[in-house]
């Protein structure tokens, strides 16, 4: 069972600062790894797929890195605002089986004050 | 394009109760999936399917049935609901087409909301 931490459950932090968070796995062997932002009442939204060890990605003030060596991928926030408050949640795709699995973390819960 | 939809959005009942909650999606994926959230414990798959008429279990089935008469649409059914059973059902889809198959990017419905007493 591949089991996918992350770290820290809830966070809260205030307008303008900036943030981050992880997500670790005990192995390499997978071939993506995602991830979503999940607002309540709302769809999970995909921010980032992950596939290189090294891969860096960005959008806007939210970047991601992923080092598949150690075994972690860093979420960043720069400068949160009320509306980055939400659950965010990533997942790995690994291969072996035939339905396209997805595990996932128990998602970190961020809260924005103004 | 609507994308993945999923009704009610929330529901309560009565334990013994039972009730199916409907996912429909509009991008002719293949696959769908049925997951629960709960607080601490991160997404985890009820039941999935990888075509019309054909169903599989998940990590957490028991307590839950599903079928998929139509490629748009995934049905989830609980006979006899249980407070256990209390939590948030998401419905997503995933094509098995393009070059980052492999990455099983999955795409999410808004979420059902239930509530059992």
């Amino acid at each position: 069972i591949l089991n996918v931490e992350q770290s820290p459950q809830s966070l809260h932090v205030q307008e303008g600062d900036s943030t981050n968070f992880t997500c670790s796995f005990p192995s390499s062997n997978f071939y993506a790894l995602h991830w979503y932002r999940w607002e309540t009442a709302k769809s999970p939204e995909a921010l980032f797929v992950m596939t290189l060890n090294g891969d860096e990605k960005k959008k806007g003030r939210i970047s991601a890195t992923l080092n598949t060596k150690e075994g972690y991928s860093y979420l960043y926030i720069k400068g949160s605002q009320p509306e980055d408050s939400a659950t965010y949640l990533c997942a790995l795709a690994t291969g072996g089986t035939s339905y396209g699995k997805l595990t996932f973390g128990q998602g970190t819960i961020l809260t924005v004050h103004p | 394009n609507a994308g993945v939809t999923q009704t009610p959005k929330f529901r309560v009942l009565k334990t013994g109760q039972s009730m199916t909650l409907l996912c429909a999606q509009d991008m002719n994926h293949e696959y769908m999936y049925w997951y629960r959230q709960d607080p601490g414990m991160g997404l985890r798959l009820i039941h999935y399917s990888v075509g019309e008429g054909t169903t599989a279990k998940g990590e957490v089935p028991d307590g839950y049935n599903v079928s998929r008469l139509k490629k748009q649409n995934f049905l989830l059914g609980l006979e006899s609901a249980a407070p256990s059973q209390t939590s948030v059902y998401f419905c997503a889809s995933k094509t098995v087409t393009g070059l980052a198959v492999n990455y099983n990017e999955q795409f999410f419905g808004p979420g059902t909301r239930l509530t059992v007493l």
